[in-house]
């Protein structure tokens, strides 16, 4: 069945710094793929998404390419800030069948 | 419009108790889901709905929960027996349609304690 194996945390960084955070996918066809944003006390909002390979998705200065090749969807961004501070949560869903299926999410806290 | 909103925000409950959660979908979304998310087991899919009829409901954990959609703007999952297991934060969120890539909207949770 579809999987997600996504970077395993806590991660800290200092503000300003790079993040990377990894995801890797096992699916059958072409599915899309999503990065969500969970801060404390909410529920998951989707942060950016692509739907088909070399796709670029991007939203408040996170990046993520699909890769098919590598079958990978990380996540960046060049300079964090507090306020990025949260859990993140790689997904992907088939055509036809549009049930979510998430990775264990990723903590981040940056420090000032 | 207002998003997901689910009922009640925190749950406490005795274990042997019938519990009701409730969620109402973005109006115009044809699709709903519930979700149980929890330290150990992350975010797991328990039952969606598409057009009020559910679809896969391989994710329920066991007979004691059930989920309804009687209608397009309602929808309700329900514990009964409760037990203390169940305690977790149980999230609806709901989509336009089965696509494979529109993005599915969530409520702020339930948060569930069954002592």
């Amino acid at each position: 069945g579809d999987s997600v194996t996504q970077m395993e945390g806590p991660v800290t960084l200092s503000e300003e710094a790079f993040l990377t955070i990894n995801c890797t996918y096992t699916a059958t066809g072409y599915p899309s793929l999503f990065w969500y944003v969970q801060y404390p006390g909410e529920g998951l909002q989707l942060l950016l998404k692509a739907t088909k390979a070399d796709d670029k998705g991007s939203n408040k200065g996170f990046e993520a390419t699909y890769r098919k090749e590598t079958t990978s969807f990380h996540l960046e961004k060049g300079s964090v800030q507090v306020s990025d501070s949260a859990v993140y949560f790689c997904a992907l869903s088939n055509f036809g069948n549009e049930k979510l299926t998430f990775g264990t999410g990723t903590r981040l806290t940056i420090i000032p | 419009d207002a998003g997901v909103i689910q009922s009640p925000r925190h749950e406490v409950t005795e274990m042997g108790q019938e519990v009701t959660l409730r969620c109402k979908p973005i109006s115009g979304h044809n699709s709903l889901f519930w979700y149980r998310q929890t330290m150990m087991r992350g975010l797991e899919l328990l039952i969606y709905f598409n057009n009020n009829v559910p679809i896969d409901d391989s994710g329920m954990p066991e007979d004691r929960f059930s989920a309804k959609m009687p209608n397009a703007s309602f929808s309700t999952l329900k514990i009964q027996p409760s037990e203390p297991r169940d305690s977790a934060v149980y999230f609806c969120a709901s989509s336009l349609g089965p696509t494979g890539n529109t993005e599915a909207f969530f409520g702020q949770g339930t948060r569930l304690t069954v002592v």
